[in-house]
């Protein structure tokens, strides 16, 4: 049973750029919430997708978006990046008629902004 | 801004002690609470949820909710020098779609 896998683990890219990042959910799950996690800090929200559509968002500006495919795969998309974009950022899964809302976190993916 | 709270740490304690790790929230709304743990360099890992009053206990650790003090716990018995993590705690929030997190315990196990 694969767990949540994002893509890539780690990246580099200069002020300005654009970056996209990957995830694909737990078997059987079919919501995917992205995070944020600065050094120091606990994970942060940044949105969650379900049936394709943004169903809640976080404090982060429009620079942030994200998309989710009909396969329950998502990416989520910064762009104009600043120096404190550098995070970890955190894809987890779960399953929206499931009680609880426990989520599951993937490896993550390491963006470094110089 | 709701909030989550809790000492950063670190708390040092000798292997084969109990680890006792608090946490504060202020959204007297919540109703899914979670402790996470994450090794330096790592993605969180799930180690407990608790949704109820009173005390949950998976191994090795315990939740313990108290909904009227808006806080809650986990212990560790038997700490092992592996379980040297940061500890995060994380409640919901009032949608139901959101977790908000504390920003972690720094928790040392020396051997």
């Amino acid at each position: 049973d694969a767990g949540v896998t994002q893509s890539p683990t780690h990246l580099i890219k200069t002020r300005g750029q654009q970056v996209t990042l990957r995830c694909s959910p737990k078997s059987g799950h079919d919501t995917v919430s992205w995070y944020q996690q600065a050094l120091g800090q606990g994970p942060q929200f940044i949105f969650q997708y379900y049936e394709e559509e943004e169903r809640q968002r976080g404090n982060f500006p429009d620079r942030f978006s994200g998309h989710q495919f009909p396969n329950y795969s998502s990416e989520l998309n910064v762009n104009a990046l600043l120096l404190g974009d550098s995070a970890l950022y955190l894809c987890a899964s779960s399953l929206a008629m499931s009680s609880g809302n426990t989520i599951y976190f993937g490896e993550g993916s390491w963006l470094t902004v110089v | 801004q709701k909030e989550v709270e809790q000492n950063s740490g670190p708390l040092s304690v000798p292997e084969g002690a109990i680890a006792s790790l608090n946490c504060t929230y202020s959204d007297r709304g919540s109703q899914s609470f979670f402790w996470y743990r994450q090794y330096s360099g790592k993605s969180p890992e799930l180690i407990m949820s608790i949704y109820s009053n009173g005390d949950k206990e998976d191994g090795r650790f315990t939740a313990q909710l108290n909904k009227a003090s808006q806080y809650v716990s986990l212990l560790i018995r038997d700490s092992q020098p592996s379980d040297s993590a940061t500890y995060l705690c994380a409640v919901n929030d009032n949608s139901g779609y959101a977790l908000n997190f504390g920003k972690g315990t720094s928790l040392l196990v020396t051997p």
